[in-house]
């Protein structure tokens, strides 16, 4: 069966540290990718997705950056980071080229200082 | 562009209450309908999904029917429980590509009291 892992599991950062939160899929090949962001009381925000190893597509223009340098592994970044990046942040995988659901991963509650 | 919207909450029901959660949306193509369920402090979970019209999803005693005449996706529960506090988000996959995007409503909060 499939399972995706996310760390850390919280993290509270100063305003203008670096960011790297790690997502890890296991027991597929090929997923497509994802990195939302929750706002607390807020709804989901798509940042970006990864149709395959090396291909980011960026959803919104912001502070933050992913890479996947692995087939199932997705990083998210950020070389500085601002008091509006606090939040809830969830990876998610789906079958590759497929209209199907998404899993989702645990999430990283991040809080920025 | 392809959209969905779900009733606004919290929705405060009594346990043993009947549940719905409304769900509406806007698509150019044949999309696929789910919903999922966010527990506190959790990652989201897929509750059910509808794949065509007239399609019925199920699931620990959920229910919701994919309604193409007037493009609703209604989520509901006879009898709800204390342990389904949660936010429900109700989604619809984007066809038009095969990146796999979910377009998700903003999510409506449920909270069932004792």
């Amino acid at each position: 069966s499939q399972t995706i892992h996310q760390w850390p599991a919280t993290l509270v950062q100063p305003v203008g540290s670096p960011l790297s939160l790690e997502c890890t899929v296991e027991g597929t090949s090929n997923p497509n990718l994802y990195w939302y962001r929750q706002a607390a009381g807020r709804g989901l925000q798509l940042l970006f997705y990864s149709v395959g190893i090396g291909q980011i597509s960026s959803e919104v223009p912001q502070n933050l950056s992913a890479s996947r340098p692995q087939d199932r592994q997705f990083i998210l970044s950020s070389k500085k980071l601002l008091l509006s990046d606090s939040g809830f942040y969830l990876c998610a995988w789906s079958v590759g080229g497929g209209l199907g659901e998404q899993y989702f991963g645990p999430g990283t509650r991040l809080t920025v200082t | 562009g392809d959209s969905v919207t779900q009733m606004e909450g919290p929705v405060t029901l009594s346990e043993e209450a009947f549940l719905t959660i409304n769900c509406t949306y806007t698509a150019t193509g044949y999309p696929s309908l789910f919903w999922y369920v966010q527990y506190p402090g959790e990652g989201l979970q897929l509750l059910l999904k509808a794949t065509k019209a007239d399609d019925k999803g199920s699931n620990k005693g959920f229910e919701a029917t994919y309604r193409k005449e007037t493009t609703s996706f209604h989520l509901e529960k006879g009898s709800v429980q204390v342990s389904d506090s949660a936010v429900y988000f109700c989604a619809l996959s984007d066809g038009s590509s095969n990146t796999g995007k979910l377009i998700f409503g903003q999510g409506t909060t449920l909270q069932v009291k004792p």
